[in-house]
């Protein structure tokens, strides 16, 4: 959805290294989420944001933080990449003003390799 | 918590058959459904919702069917086409609890359509 964007698109960086992806969304939602995917598993919750001063844990947070810089920004940080942090990572967004929908919208993701 | 499987990791079909693709969720108290679709190198996309107060709900050449007695969803596509070759996942959520405003999904069904 061009209406979700992250940036970058690809990582490949060295264990130990910070690593930062960003998250940015012009659909004026509230709700923002980090999620994780490897192969043949699903999407994991790593961290959530239901408006700019709530910051939640996910399933999977350690190893993980985030920043809300804004309603638009949502950011995940690697303090410390290891390599079993290679994954794809996707953010979403969804509106909580909406009544009746908790449907998420996904940007195209950010393919990251730890070595 | 919640947990959401799938009966089958992989299906195969001919350009022009129906397909199935189902998912069993294990939380009574899920009362909103959501199929995804994700074809490589993108993020999900949304196909289709439905909510608990509902059996059947119909898009174009979708249906989603709701099963809440034996907590079973499934997604069946019409005349299927090789555009529709994609990793299908399916999500539940509950309004309240510790599941409010997240998602919860399958590992995904890998869809492949042959010519």
């Amino acid at each position: 959805d061009a209406d979700v964007t992250q940036t970058p698109r690809n990582r490949i960086t060295k264990t130990g290294k910070r690593i930062m992806l960003e998250c940015s969304q012009t659909k004026g939602h509230d709700r923002m989420y980090w999620y994780r995917q490897d192969p043949g598993l699903g999407l994991r919750l790593i961290y959530y944001s239901f408006d700019v001063k709530d910051i939640n844990k996910g399933e999977i947070s350690d190893g993980y933080s985030v920043s809300r810089q804004a309603q638009a920004k949502f950011s995940l940080s690697l303090e410390s990449a290891i390599p079993n942090q290679t994954a794809l990572y996707f953010c979403a967004t969804s509106d909580a003003y909406r009544v009746g929908s908790d449907t998420q919208y996904f940007g195209p993701g950010t393919r990251l390799t730890v070595l | 918590g919640e947990s959401v499987g799938l009966h089958l990791p992989t299906l195969s079909v001919q350009e022009g058959d129906n397909s199935i693709i189902n998912c069993a969720y294990s939380n009574s108290a899920s009362d909103y459904f959501i199929w995804y679709k994700q074809e490589s190198g993108k993020g999900p996309q949304f196909i289709i919702d439905i909510r608990s107060n509902m059996d059947k709900r119909q898009g174009q050449r979708v249906t989603v069917l709701l099963n809440k007695t034996v907590k079973h969803l499934s997604l069946q596509i019409a005349a299927t086409q090789p555009g529709d070759s994609a990793v299908y996942f399916c999500a539940v959520s509950s309004a309240g609890g510790t599941s409010y405003g997240k998602l919860t999904f399958g590992q995904g069904t890998i869809l492949t359509v042959h010519p």
